[in-house]
C-alpha cells in the first residue's frame, strides 16, 4: 500500500529534551512538508522540501531542524529551543512540490511534560 | 489580514440537510483551490479540488469566484458520517509557491 507513515502516534518529552519525529513515504514524491496543528488554528509550515538534500525554512522554522538524506524520508527534530512544543505535527508530501494538492500522513501528538 | 478565512461554526444541521460553506481568501494571483476534510483528531484529507468552471462529486459541489476572491462548497443530504472540518487550502505563488491552509469550518451534522 502506497501512502504516508508518521511515528510514534503520540510522544511525551520532557522539557529540555530534543526529540525526533519520524515521517516516510513511499508515493514517490519529490516534495516533502512538515506543518504543526494547534486548537482553533490552521496548518502552519515548518520545512519543506523539495528535493533530496534540500530544503527551506517555512513559516515557524525557529526551535525545530530537518533533514532530508534520501527522498522517503524527511524527520523533524524539535529541539528545546523550540519554547511551546506541544502540538499536533502533520507530515505531507505532494508529486513536484509548488501548487498542486498534498497528502498528509496520520500526525504525532507531541506533549511536553 | 489572514491570507485564508474561513468562518469556524460549528454548523449544526440534520441529516438530509443542504449546507454551505465560503472561504475567502487575500490573494487575487492564488492559482489553486482544494477543499480537504479532517476528522476529530486525525490528519486532513483532500476532499476535493475547486476548478473555475465549478466541479461536483456526488453531493459535494464546489465553486470559485475569482472575481469575489471566494470559495464555497455545498454539501447536500448531510449525512452523520460528514460531521468533520472543513478546510479550505489555496495554492498561492506569493506566498513561496506553497499552499496556505485556513483554519477549518466545524460541521456537525444531527440525526
Amino acid at each position: 500500500d502506497g501512502g504516508i507513515t508518521q511515528s510514534p502516534k503520540y510522544l511525551f518529552r520532557k522539557e529540555g529534551q530534543n526529540v525526533t519525529l519520524s515521517c516516510e513515504q513511499n508515493l514517490n514524491h519529490d516534495a516533502m512538508y512538515w506543518y504543526r496543528q494547534d486548537p482553533g488554528q490552521g496548518l502552519r509550515l515548518i520545512y519543506y522540501s523539495q528535493i533530496v538534500n534540500d530544503f527551506q525554512k517555512g513559516d515557524i522554522a525557529e526551535g525545530y531542524s530537518v533533514s532530508r538524506e534520501k527522498k522517503e524520508s524527511f524527520p523533524l527534530t524539535v529541539t528545546s529551543a523550540q519554547k511551546n512544543p506541544t502540538a499536533f505535527y502533520l507530515c505531507a508530501s505532494s508529486l513536484a512540490g509548488g501548487l498542486g494538492e498534498q497528502f498528509f500522513g496520520p500526525g504525532t501528538r507531541l506533549t511536553v511534560l | 489580514r489572514k491570507e485564508v478565512e474561513q468562518d469556524p461554526g460549528p454548523f449544526n444541521v440534520p441529516e438530509g440537510a443542504t449546507v454551505a460553506f465560503n472561504c475567502t481568501y487575500s490573494n487575487s494571483a492564488s492559482q489553486s483551490f482544494f477543499w480537504y476534510r479532517q476528522d476529530c483528531r486525525k490528519e486532513p484529507k483532500l476532499l476535493m479540488s475547486v476548478y473555475s468552471s465549478g466541479n461536483e462529486d456526488g453531493r459535494f459541489t464546489a465553486q470559485l469566484n475569482r472575481a469575489s476572491q471566494y470559495i464555497s462548497l455545498l454539501i447536500r443530504d448531510s449525512k452523520l458520517s460528514d460531521s468533520a472540518t472543513y478546510l479550505c487550502v489555496v495554492g498561492d505563488m506569493e506566498y513561496g509557491n506553497k499552499l496556505v491552509f485556513g483554519a477549518g469550518t466545524i460541521l456537525r451534522v444531527k440525526s
